[in-house]
């Protein structure tokens, strides 16, 4: 099946500052990236919807101006938690649809801010 | 909107007993179904998928599910528990467009005893 892999799959940083979350599809171009977020003991919230060369659509709730996404290309979406603060530590995971109604999941990284 | 509903939050199983773990969803049209496990800090394993075709379906550990439309249920099933497969289990519906993100269902999170 398709791989995702995710970078770094944990990372710790200072309150205030931004972490970049990168989500790679290995074998499969991707025109379609989804980014969830799960809290501890819970489900997969949908943060956003990254589309390759536009801006991503981001679900009701979600501050766009916090959660970056940027979908350079086909094979890359990145994640930049801006201005970090405690209340954003999460499980954050990526995935991407093949077109066949299947998604496939990264990882996932552990965001721990301090 | 699709949605989905695992009512059990928690079960626990003794090892070697069956196994069944309910989900309910709610679509307008045929639904692409999903079961995956996640285990402690890790990410999303597809355990199994109903596209169409034989409403049973087979996955992997031994698993399988049982898609009744009647009753909009989709429901995991394994005979013999094993200690490993103590984890959450998250039900997932697709709609019909392979770009559109997956629902999930709150999760249940299996413990099994000796």
């Amino acid at each position: 099946g398709a791989v995702v892999s995710q970078h770094p799959s944990r990372v710790i940083c200072k309150s205030g500052t931004s972490v970049k979350i990168e989500c790679r599809s290995l074998d499969f171009q991707a025109t379609t990236m989804f980014w969830y977020r799960q809290f501890p003991k819970k489900s997969l919230m949908l943060m956003a919807t990254s589309n390759e060369g536009s801006k991503a659509t981001y679900e009701q709730g979600v501050e766009k101006d916090k959660f970056l996404i940027n979908h350079a290309s086909l094979t890359l979406s990145t994640l930049t938690v801006t201005s970090a603060h405690p209340e954003d530590s999460s499980f954050y995971i990526c995935s991407y649809s093949t077109g066949t109604y299947e998604q496939y999941f990264g990882p996932g990284t552990r965001l721990t801010v301090t | 909107a699709q949605s989905v509903t695992q009512p059990d939050i928690h079960i626990t199983v003794s090892e070697g007993a069956s196994l069944e773990l309910r989900c309910n969803y709610s679509y307008g049209a045929t639904p692409y179904l999903f079961w995956y496990v996640q285990s402690p800090g890790q990410g999303l394993q597809l355990l199994l998928k109903y596209f169409s075709g034989d409403t049973l379906v087979q996955g992997i550990k031994g698993f399988e599910a049982e898609f009744k439309r009647s009753q909009s249920s989709f429901n995991l099933r394994k005979p013999s528990v094993h200690w490993s497969d103590a984890a959450e289990y998250f039900c997932a519906v697709g709609a019909n467009s392979g770009n559109t993100p997956l629902v999930f269902g709150k999760g249940t999170r299996l413990s099994v005893i000796a």
